[in-house]
């Protein structure tokens, strides 16, 4: 399965800043993912980063929030903008291995705190 | 919004088999049932999937009641490592399809 790294492991936030997020993946992957998770609470999908075009964003996320850029088939970046302490949730990425699994596969995840 | 019924949480004794039922009783002839697990503080882990036989991987078991409404995640010697989130998933097995996560069963193995 792929490896998945994200950057930063976490971070403490001032409100009304901005931070973004890094996904590593060791291979080229063409569906990538970004996953929020609130305190207490289980994983909500933020969007659908595609190399090559725009995210999809689910109801809920705009892209002005949370942009999305995807430069490559192996990282991709979320931005948690304009921050509010609503925001302090786990960030998590994931991405879909196709063959014979079709399933995802999750980095370590993003713990953000703000203040 | 999840298409699984999950117990809230369950106790396991250390080296004892874990049984993690999940109810599925709308789920579709061409959805897949996958489980995955969330340790404190990481990003969810796969664990297994099928679709109406029975799966065994180096991790658990997975045994899909013949109707398909119901399964069981079997870990069959439970670890105090094991203690984490359980999250049964019904998805269609189609490459882009995002997961849909319900709250899970918090499985406590105890010493």
């Amino acid at each position: 399965s792929a490896v998945i790294s994200q950057k930063p492991s976490r971070d403490i936030c001032q409100r009304g800043t901005s931070l973004t997020i890094q996904c590593q993946v060791d291979s080229q992957v063409t569906m990538m993912f970004w996953y929020r998770q609130q305190p207490g609470q289980s994983l909500t999908l933020i969007a659908t980063a595609n190399q090559g075009s725009e995210a999809t964003y689910e109801s809920g996320f705009v892209i002005d929030k949370f942009p999305i850029s995807r430069p490559n088939l192996t990282f991709s970046t979320l931005t948690v903008s304009n921050m509010s302490p609503e925001d302090s949730s786990i960030y998590l990425c994931s991405v879909e291995e196709g063959g014979t699994t079709d399933t995802q596969y999750f980095g370590p995840g993003t713990r953000l705190t703000v203040l | 919004d999840a298409k699984t019924t999950q117990p809230p949480s369950m106790d396991c004794a250390e080296g004892r088999a874990a049984n993690l039922p999940c109810n599925h009783s709308t789920i579709s002839g061409n959805e897949y049932v996958y489980w995955y697990r969330q340790i404190h503080s990481q990003g969810p882990q796969y664990i297994i999937h099928g679709l109406k036989n029975n799966e065994t991987n180096e991790m658990a078991s997975l045994i899909i009641t013949e109707d398909r409404k119901s399964s069981t995640l079997i870990l069959p010697h439970a670890t105090l490592r094991d203690t984490a989130v359980y999250y049964c998933i019904v998805r269609v097995r189609s490459y882009g399809q995002n997961f849909v996560f319900g709250p899970g069963t918090r499985l406590s193995v105890l010493p």
